[in-house]
């Protein structure tokens, strides 16, 4: 598979920012998404990046940077219901690998 | 359907029990997940179907896991001789080229 790698937890302040870093594997990577998953729920998309650049949706902006293998999700103005792990995950064809690979997944908690 | 559906929702069964789960894709999706998610921790890839290509099914845990899926329609997911370290949420998602849409999932526990 394709290493997918993001921070296990982060803890942000209520109305604050918070960047969520992943890195992946470029062989055969064709684009990058980030998900949220609320606890007990079905993980819901949020962004998907395939060239290089921010790009804004909201309080949720998404980077990627095709030659380092990296992405980040920022959030901005923090609510309590941003409470929820964000997942990290990899589009693939080819080499040996295809279709979509998760992350483990980065739990965020919003303190007030 | 509006989005995928998964049955059931919630599974108990006993320890050496078969267990079938069901997944309805999305009309018109070619591809389709399964991914297998324990209590907190992250999403485990099982198996990829995609269109009539041959599935990836380098996800699956051991030989008591298998998957079918007919054409580009619904999918089954079996494990056969449950143990209790298979009880968790699998999920499954499908995708019409990228984003991939997931159903709610079936909670399996093993007693």
């Amino acid at each position: 598979g394709q290493n997918i790698d993001q921070p296990t937890e982060m803890t942000a302040t209520e109305g604050a920012i918070v960047q969520i870093n992943c890195t992946y594997q470029t062989s055969g990577f064709n684009g990058l998404f980030w998900y949220q998953q609320h606890a007990g729920e079905a993980p819901t998309f949020l962004s998907y990046n395939v060239l290089d650049g921010l790009e804004e949706k909201g309080r949720f902006s998404s980077f990627l940077s095709r030659s380092k293998g990296y992405s980040y999700l920022l959030l901005k103005e923090l609510q309590m219901k941003d409470s929820a792990s964000y997942l990290c995950a990899g589009g693939y064809s080819g080499g040996g690998a295809d279709g979509l690979t998760f992350g483990k997944g980065t739990h965020l908690i919003i303190q007030p | 359907g509006a989005g995928v559906s998964q049955s059931p929702s919630n599974k108990v069964t006993e320890k050496g029990k078969d267990v079938e789960l069901r997944c309805d894709p999305i009309s018109g999706h070619t591809a389709l997940y399964w991914y297998r998610q324990r209590l907190g921790q992250g999403l485990e890839f099982l198996i990829y179907f995609q269109g009539n290509s041959a599935p990836d099914k380098s996800g699956l845990p051991s030989d008591r896991f298998s998957a079918e899926r007919t054409g580009e329609s619904v999918s089954t997911l079996t494990i056969q001789r449950t143990q209790q370290e298979d009880s968790a949420v699998y999920l499954c998602a499908s995708s019409p080229l990228a984003e991939a849409f997931f159903g709610q999932g079936t909670r399996l526990t093993v007693v």
